[in-house]
């Protein structure tokens, strides 16, 4: 399978914790992305790192990629109840298993 | 709100039917994407369209047939399905770009049920 693995597949935190994720890709890339999907809805583009990027922020977000070990981590600082939802990250239109992450208020 | 209108949002449907998913845009994106997505399971790729011709095929069954008839839509015909194609199909959208996968802008899907 070219598919991506994240761990863990479920993670449940209280508000205001940070939530970290990983993700472990096979080929080499040009980028990587992470989306968000909320139960029953469509992905939602969170952020692009490129490969000769190290780390990148975006407001509570921060994505971390090494290309040597061909892995990435999202973390969410100060987590909400409105950031419960499934995490993917994507390389070539191929998303990773995904986390669900359930923020509890 | 999504930029990304599917229609129906929910489908429910026999196996000798036939029936169609649309997909609209209006981010003037040349890339549309087809996928097909299981509960508790990641998105899978179905069809790239690329400046209205079709650029990937991920070996998907000829019941699914995808059409681009102008940048802004994208229809997905089906026939013939079988129960293990119930399903969320997800359309998006992006700029199209050579050798760089660029973000996508996704629909929140039509919920497709085989009877």
């Amino acid at each position: 399978s070219q598919q991506g693995e994240e761990d863990p597949q479920a993670l449940s935190i209280q508000e205001g914790e940070n939530a970290t994720m990983n993700c472990s890709y096979k080929t080499s890339i040009n980028n990587l992305q992470w989306y968000r999907q909320n139960s029953g809805r469509g992905l939602v583009h969170l952020i692009l790192i490129r490969s000769n990027e190290r780390e990148k922020h975006s407001g509570r977000l921060r994505v971390t990629l090494d290309t040597s070990k061909k892995s990435s981590s999202l973390l969410i600082t100060a987590s909400r109840a409105a950031d419960t939802a499934s995490y993917f990250c994507a390389t070539q239109h191929i998303f990773g298993t995904g986390t669900r992450l359930k923020v509890l208020a | 709100d999504t930029e990304v209108t599917q229609t129906p949002k929910h489908l429910v449907m026999g196996m000798t039917n036939k029936k169609s998913l649309k997909c609209e845009q209006h981010m003037g994106h040349r890339a549309m994407y087809w996928y097909k997505q299981k509960a508790k399971k990641p998105p899978e790729l179905m069809f790239v369209y690329s400046y209205e011709k079709l650029s990937i095929n991920e070996s998907v069954p000829s019941r699914f047939s995808p059409e681009c008839p102008n940048s802004s839509l994208l229809n997905l015909h089906l026939h013939a399905l079988q129960p293990e194609d119930s399903a969320l199909y997800l359309c998006a959208s992006s700029q199209p770009r050579t050798g760089s996968n660029q973000p996508q802008h996704f629909g929140d899907g039509t919920r497709l049920s085989i009877l």
